[in-house]
């Protein structure tokens, strides 16, 4: 599966959007991308996947790039509740195996 | 929809007993459930992929006879650690996911915080 990297951290002030970029380079052709945060001592949340087409749903949007090396989730309206650890994932082959990396620390500010 | 529900949430047990971790999906089938570990401040670690029926595929160096995993029904599938040791402490989450080789998105539990003392 392919890897992917992520900014260790991100500030976001409260209402702005937040935008989460994610690196896949070695993407394959029928892997999919997905983002999941993370609350401190939760389980980690699903919220979009998306293979080439730019996605939209009631949380949040992902943009894919037309090479599909890289991807952005974006939050529109940021809110404290939103500070987490968000993980973008490749996934496609092998049971669809999910492989987290470090993900992206996202403080959203007052 | 797609729910899923782990018990006990925290279990504080002695050194040298045998643990037993749930994972359950309340309101879809679980084809194919997973099992992670999360040590404190790191990411989430993939231990091993159970499918419904069959014996539980374990990742690279998690040894098979210490994590325990049972998949008897398209609702449940149980995490055993056996003779537990201080080492075993950590965060265990499970997923889980309706359709084997689709791409709908796997769906986590709230894990369950296991010490070991």
């Amino acid at each position: 599966d392919a890897k992917t990297t992520q900014p260790p951290s991100m500030d976001c002030a409260e209402g702005r959007a937040a935008n989460l970029p994610c690196n896949h380079s070695t993407i394959s052709g029928n892997e999919y991308v997905y983002w999941y945060r993370q609350i401190h001592s939760q389980g980690p949340q699903y919220i979009i996947h998306g293979l080439k087409n730019n996605e939209t749903n009631e949380m949040a949007s992902l943009i894919i790039t037309e090479d599909r090396k890289s991807s952005t989730l974006i939050l529109p309206h940021a809110t404290l509740r939103d500070t987490a650890v968000y993980y973008c994932i490749v996934s496609g082959y092998n049971f669809n195996k999910f492989y987290f990396g470090s993900g992206t620390k996202l403080n959203v500010k007052p | 929809g797609a729910v899923v529900s782990q018990h006990p949430s925290w279990v504080i047990c002695k050194s040298g007993t045998s643990v037993k971790i749930e994972c359950r999906s309340l309101d879809f089938q679980a084809t194919t459930m997973f099992w992670y570990r999360q040590f404190p401040k790191q990411s989430l670690m993939l231990m091993a992929t159970s499918n419904e029926g069959s014996k539980a595929t374990y990742e690279q160096g998690v040894e098979k006879d210490k994590f325990l995993i049972n998949h008897a029904s398209l609702t449940l599938s149980t995490l055993t650690v056996t003779s537990a040791h201080p080492e075993d402490s950590s965060f265990y989450i499970c997923s889980a996911r309706g359709d084997t080789y689709s791409n709908q998105p796997q769906h986590f539990g709230d894990g369950t915080r296991l010490s070991i003392l």
